[in-house]
């Protein structure tokens, strides 16, 4: 099983609507949590970090279950630019090892 | 600040040759990573630094693969002989232990031909 895992998409999103996705960890003692964004051909970039309380970002709404151990990012109101890969990130102990998923592929479309 | 700085952004490369990647971190950052990034496998960690010191190269692929740190300001990842299997994107990050999560470089895309 794979430390961090991710639904690969493509999760194809008219414009305006909201869009949900999921990210599993297999660590049960991992501690920091992050959302990053890629677009095509660029490198990452990190959109939010996910705390156990949740947190939002304009559109973007990150939330932390901890008993089944997964991620969410939950974006509202998509928009065209809105389209990537989205990266979730576990740092499972000292800093520095963090396990990137495989993305989750969001296309948002007119 | 610049951000983190890579060279070169494109390499085309014979099987074979040598390859040298670099990196500057953000000024300030303690911590710097290099990963590469394919298709197939998405983004592995490679080596990472922590003031200057491997902490942790368990993801370097085989001895073909060397990366240094000779001062806080630069990181080289080299490749002696380089493969066709080498062909990727490497990207360097730099970060503060703070819980804030790294910051990439553009990347180098190498092809081994």
């Amino acid at each position: 099983r794979k430390e961090v895992e991710q639904d690969p998409g493509p999760f194809n999103v008219p414009e305006g609507a909201t869009v949900a996705f999921n990210c599993t960890y297999s660590n049960s003692a991992s501690q920091s949590f992050f959302w990053y964004r890629q677009d095509c051909r660029k490198e990452p970039k990190l959109l939010m970090s996910v705390y156990s309380s949740g947190n939002e970002d304009g559109r973007f709404t990150a939330q932390l279950n901890r008993a089944s151990q997964y991620i969410s990012l939950l974006i509202r109101d998509s928009k065209l630019s809105d389209s990537a890969t989205y990266l979730c990130v576990v740092n499972n102990d000292s800093w520095g090892k963090f396990q990137f998923g495989a993305g989750t592929q969001v296309v948002v479309t007119p | 600040d610049a951000g983190v700085i890579q060279s070169p952004r494109h390499e085309v490369t014979e099987m074979g040759q040598e390859v040298t990647l670099r990196c500057k971190p953000i000024s300030g950052h303690d911590y710097l990573f290099w990963y590469r990034q394919t298709m197939m496998r998405g983004l592995e960690l490679l080596i990472y630094f922590n003031n200057n010191v491997p902490i942790d190269d368990s993801g370097m692929p085989e001895d073909r693969f060397s990366a240094k740190m000779p001062n806080a300001s630069f990181s080289t990842l080299k490749i002696q002989p380089s493969e066709p299997r080498d062909s990727a994107v490497y990207f360097c990050a730099s970060s503060l232990a703070d819980g804030e999560g790294y910051t990439f470089g553009s990347g180098t895309r190498l092809t081994v031909v």
